[in-house]
């Protein structure tokens, strides 16, 4: 199975400020890794998909990045509604595998 | 409006049964593989499994496979999930989400775009 792993686990960060998630894949899984933002007592929203496609609906401060084994979700301009669990997916194999989460914090 | 509404969770013994049904509306259900994603409590996501369009194909994570069954019923747009020889670390909010897929150069790249609001199943004496 494919290990994924996010860093940090958790952050502080203010309204404004510039945020980047990063995910690690234990093997290559070339761009096939998507993000999603839950908030607490509800489901997950898709973010992006194929490592840097933004969901039709989110705002342009989402971006994401990467191939291969590490990615990045970077918010420019952190808002007070992204404050949230962020969590990265890949589906190069089965199983689909989830990164354990970070969760983003108000300073 | 798309939209995609979980059922059947409850709480239930340890090695006991239980069927998870998403109903499905506003698309066209037997285009898409769909997923059953969980979240234990204060846990992270957990893939549990998935099933092709037509149902052919199904996939499970290795701590559920052989006790979970999942299915689907293409005519009357649902999804299914026989849980069976349930444990407490099954306890969950048990999610559906359709996968769509963007194409390029022969390749198909998935993602789960649409989520449903979960049922919570509770695995307890």
């Amino acid at each position: 199975d494919i290990q994924m792993t996010q860093s940090p686990s958790s952050l502080s960060a203010s309204v404004g400020d510039r945020v980047t998630i990063t995910c690690r894949a234990s093997q290559s899984i070339s761009v096939e890794l998507n993000w999603y933002q839950q908030k607490s007592g509800k489901p997950p929203k898709l973010l992006i998909y194929v490592g840097s496609a933004l969901q039709d609906g989110v705002p342009s401060r989402f971006s994401g990045s990467g191939s291969g084994t590490e990615f990045t979700l970077t918010i420019s301009g952190l808002q007070l509604e992204d404050f949230a669990t962020y969590y990265c997916q890949q589906s190069y194999s089965h199983p689909r595998t989830f990164g354990q989460g970070t969760k983003v914090e108000i300073k | 409006e798309v939209q995609l509404v979980e059922s059947g969770g409850t709480l239930v013994q340890p090695g006991g049964s239980l069927r998870l049904s998403c109903e499905v509306s506003g698309f066209i259900y037997r285009q898409y593989w769909m997923s059953w994603v969980r979240q234990a409590p204060g846990k992270g996501l957990e893939w549990v499994a998935n099933i092709n369009e037509d149902g052919s194909e199904k996939n499970y994570v290795d701590s559920v496979r052989g006790r979970f069954t999942i299915s689907r019923d293409n005519a009357k747009n649902s999804l299914f999930l026989q849980m069976n020889s349930l444990r407490a670390d099954d306890t969950a909010v048990y999610f559906c989400a359709r996968e769509d897929y963007w194409t390029a150069r022969g390749f198909y790249y998935y993602f789960m775009d649409v989520w449903g609001k979960g049922t919570t199943v509770t695995v307890s004496s």
